[in-house]
Order: structure tokens, then sequence, then C-alpha cells
């Protein structure tokens, strides 16, 4: 199994307050991303790094910022939480960008915005 | 823009039957990769199988595998030999290799909505 771990596991947040989702890794892979899950929309791509401090929106990057400072650690932060950010989030990460390259996901955060 | 499409909202089988779950792709690229995962009701996204826009031939893993037909655009995931630990979600993805912002390829996967497998005993 891939090493990647995420926390939370869960979270319950109120409206409004910001809130950090942290995703570790140990496999030394450049590329690391974080997707929400939603009924009837699979999963959507929220944000990218192709490396440490290098990262880029994915299509639903509003309300959601990256940081990544190191190889095995990337950040998924909401500004100021709101309902519509209730979710299960993932991270995976990628040792290429290239076609023919899985991405392994992590467990998944699961958040609830009250 | 690329989409993926999954048009079995459920499926049901019956255990040690063979069951197919459709997948369909639309993409202008010449090179792409398609992908099933499994999610099971604990949560977690599990890599099934891969298929190559370039392979000719279809892959297999053990008793998955994935029918795909190029010019029909179409990649089916096949599971023989059904077991009850096969009820799960199951989604169809491609990857392609789109360019961002900073001049950088990123690889980001598309989802398909998913289908629910039910394996009846």
């Amino acid at each position: 199994d891939a090493g990647i771990t995420q926390s939370p596991r869960h979270k319950v947040t109120e409206t409004g307050t910001p809130v950090t989702l942290r995703c570790h890794q140990t496999e030394n892979h450049r590329y690391m991303y974080w997707y929400r899950q939603d009924p009837g929309h699979g999963l959507r791509l929220i944000h990218y790094s192709y490396g440490v401090k290098d990262t880029d929106k994915g299509e639903v990057s509003d309300g959601y910022s990256v940081s990544r400072s190191k190889t095995e650690d990337f950040l998924l932060t909401l500004e100021s939480a709101t309902s519509s950010q209730t979710s299960v989030y993932f991270c995976a990460i990628s040792e290429s960008s290239g076609a023919g390259y899985e991405q392994y996901f992590g467990p998944g955060t699961r958040l609830t915005v009250t | 823009a690329q989409k993926i499409t999954q048009t079995q909202p459920g499926m049901f089988v019956q255990e040690k039957e063979a069951v197919t779950l459709d997948c369909t792709y639309d993409t202008s690229d010449q090179s792409y990769g398609l992908f099933w995962y499994k999610q099971p009701s604990s949560g977690e996204m599990i890599f099934l199988i891969y298929q190559g826009s370039y392979d000719e031939q279809n892959a297999t893993e053990g008793r998955y595998s994935l029918n795909f037909q190029k010019a029909r655009k179409s990649a089916n995931l096949v599971i023989s030999a059904s077991q009850l630990g096969d009820s799960a979600m199951y989604f169809c993805a491609m990857r392609v290799v789109p360019w961002g912002a900073g001049g950088t390829s990123y690889g980001k996967l598309t989802f398909g909505q998913g289908t629910i497998l039910t394996v009846h005993p």
C-alpha cells in the first residue's frame, strides 16, 4: 500500500471558520492532488502540486488554498468554510504526471460544515 | 475537455458470475490512460487496472479485465467469478496530460459518477 495518510479523518466545523486538512506521503512522489467527492459528481480536482512550493488550481478551487513546503506534506485550507464545502476530501499522489501513471489515494477526510 | 460517462448507477450480480461495468469516454487527446478504481463502503479508493490508449491488448489483473474498444471510446470493466467482497462503488477514470498555467503538466484524473455493484450470495 502507498504510504499516504490524511488528518484529520473526520471533522465537524462551523460556517466561517478556517480549516486545514493535511496529506502526508512517504513515497517521495513529486505530484500531489486534492480532490473532493460529492454524490453525483464523482471526484473533482481542487488543487495540485508538481513540486515543493509549486501548486496550481484545479477545476473547483474557489474557496480553497494549498501549500507544500516539503515534498511529503500537502496542506489544503478552507479559508472560510461554507456548507457547500461539506464533502469527503481525498489526497492523491503520483510518481509522474504522465497518462500511464496511476494515482494512489489517501483514506479520505470527511468534513462537515454546520 | 475530457468526460467519462458511467451509465449504470447500480448493478447486481450473483456470486461466482461475471459482470461488466460500462464506461465511455470522450477526449480529443491521442495519448491517455484509462483507470478503474474500487471504493468499498469503508471509503478508500483502490486502484484496480490500467489501460493505455496505445495498448493493443486488453489489460488484465487477476479477476479484472478491461474491455477496451478504442473506436467506440469504451473501457468496460469485467469482473469474473464475482465475490461478496466485490460489492462496492466502481469508478472509471481517464488521465490525459493537460498543461497548467505554470507551463507544467499535471495529469489530473477525470472521474465518472460511479456504479454501485452489489454481489448477491
